[in-house]
């Protein structure tokens, strides 16, 4: 069983409105939590970086939530644009600098 | 450079031949890791240096991968007597410990 789970594994949205994507996890001991978002045939870039104390943080219209207690994080997106479609990576970093990965949200936005 | 350079971008190779991949991080990052993206799939852990450590080897998926890393900075992942299993994106990251990674834009290795 994959250590890091997101669903849904993939999702089309319109244009404009909202989505949310979730990640949940198993590993510990727990040190950060990171979302990134990887454009078809690039490498992925960093959204966010949660710590235990953290409970959401922002970068523009991305909003990551994390529940430490019941490992469980989200990723909100608000008034999709078209280059929004993307996969979204969750990555928790555990242990002595180990790193477990999801298998990505793939998202597509359509006009 | 300013971010994780990765070359070749894009590698043919016939089954069985030797391929080399090359990273270059970004200058002072003292952990560097290599993964393996499959089509379709997440990313897959192969490798990590970490400063002067011995590397955490535990992802090579066999003794046909190998890597090292020269000087605390460039790594080269090589892949000997290629299979067409070993086709997919190979993407390098490097960081300051515990910090943000930050990714190459991958070498796409296709095995014919």
């Amino acid at each position: 069983k994959n250590q890091v789970e997101q669903s849904p594994q993939s999702l089309i949205i319109l244009e404009g409105k909202n989505c949310t994507l979730q990640c949940n996890y198993t590993v510990s001991p727990f040190s950060n939590l990171r979302w990134y978002k990887q454009d078809t045939g690039r490498g992925p870039v960093s959204l966010t970086i949660m710590t235990f104390s953290e409970n959401t943080k922002s970068n523009g219209r991305y909003t990551a939530t994390l529940d430490a207690d019941t490992k469980q994080s989200s990723l909100h997106i608000t008034a999709s644009q078209l280059s929004d479609s993307a996969s979204y990576i969750c990555v928790v970093s555990y242990g002595n600098n180990r790193l477990a990965f999801g298998k990505g949200n793939q998202v597509v936005v359509i006009p | 450079g300013a971010g994780v350079s990765q070359s070749p971008s894009n590698k043919v190779t016939e089954k069985g031949k030797d391929v080399e991949l090359r990273c270059d991080p970004i200058s002072g990052h003292t952990a560097l890791y290599w993964y393996r993206q499959s089509l379709g799939q997440g990313l897959e852990f192969l490798i990590y240096f970490q400063g002067n450590s011995a590397p955490d080897k535990s992802g090579l998926p066999s003794d046909r991968f190998s890597a090292e890393r020269t000087g605390g900075s460039v790594s080269t992942l090589t892949i000997q007597r290629t299979q067409q299993e070993d086709s997919a994106v190979y993407l390098c990251a490097s960081s300051l410990v515990t910090a943000e990674l930050f990714f190459g834009e991958g070498s796409r290795l296709t095995v014919l």
